[in-house]
């Protein structure tokens, strides 16, 4: 089956533009989730969403940045006024549910560069 | 700072030896992964462990969780050079996961 896709898989703006961030979870998956992963970090949690709760938006890095999750399944990460330190790969997970024993599976990641 | 510290940050063996790459944290985990992620790709789970003192194994891969939930270990038997990759720790808590910076492994054939 299809799993988790993301778009577009790369992408460069000047600094001090929006950018907006496609994840396509597995169909089914109530959770999902976005990281952040800089050269020679690990993935930094961003975000996550699960069914129609309220998000735990607590690991967004400032308030330039947010994120939807329409109808329960595309979510949009945006990012406004984009800075050079925003560069990274920003990788979408999703899950069957919350919680240990539910395994993420991760898309390929946008890799952004600001320039 | 990171949550998770992993060590070595890089590994380059020969094929055939064995390798071990740790994870140590000063947090208590629910459970802590172990991901494997190749260039361009996002990262794979390999396997989870949830009890402390609790070793899995999966084929040539040995993974450990400490007595106290804290750190964790990846021994490699008889590496080759699929192995070569980026490996991951990841510890579970309040439902996110918290991710060490990985080590990077290279298998010479």
């Amino acid at each position: 089956g299809a799993g988790v896709s993301q778009s577009p898989s790369n992408k460069v703006t000047e600094k001090g533009k929006d950018v907006e961030l496609r994840c396509d979870p597995i169909s089914g998956h109530t959770a999902l989730y976005w990281y952040r992963q800089s050269l020679g970090q690990g993935l930094e949690f961003l975000i996550y969403f699960q069914g129609n709760s309220a998000p735990d938006k607590s690991g967004l890095p400032s308030d330039r940045f947010s994120a939807e999750r329409t109808g329960g399944s595309v979510s949009t990460l945006t990012i406004q006024r984009t800075q050079q330190e925003d560069s990274a790969v920003y990788l979408c997970a999703s899950s069957p549910s919350l919680g240990t024993g539910y395994e993420q599976y991760f898309g390929p990641g946008t890799r952004l560069t600001v320039t | 700072t990171q949550l998770l510290e992993q060590s070595p940050q890089f590994l380059s063996i020969q094929e055939g030896e064995n390798l071990t790459v740790y994870c140590n944290s000063s947090s208590v985990f629910s459970s802590l992964q172990w991901y494997r992620q190749e260039p361009g790709e996002g990262p794979v789970l390999l396997v989870t462990v949830v009890t402390g003192g609790e070793v899995k194994k999966l084929k040539r891969l040995t993974f450990q969780f400490g007595d106290a939930r804290k750190d964790s270990s990846l021994h490699i038997t008889a590496a080759q050079p699929g192995d070569t990759g980026l490996y991951l720790c990841a510890g579970e808590g309040d439902y996110k996961l918290s991710f060490g910076a990985g080590t990077t492994v290279t298998v010479r054939a």
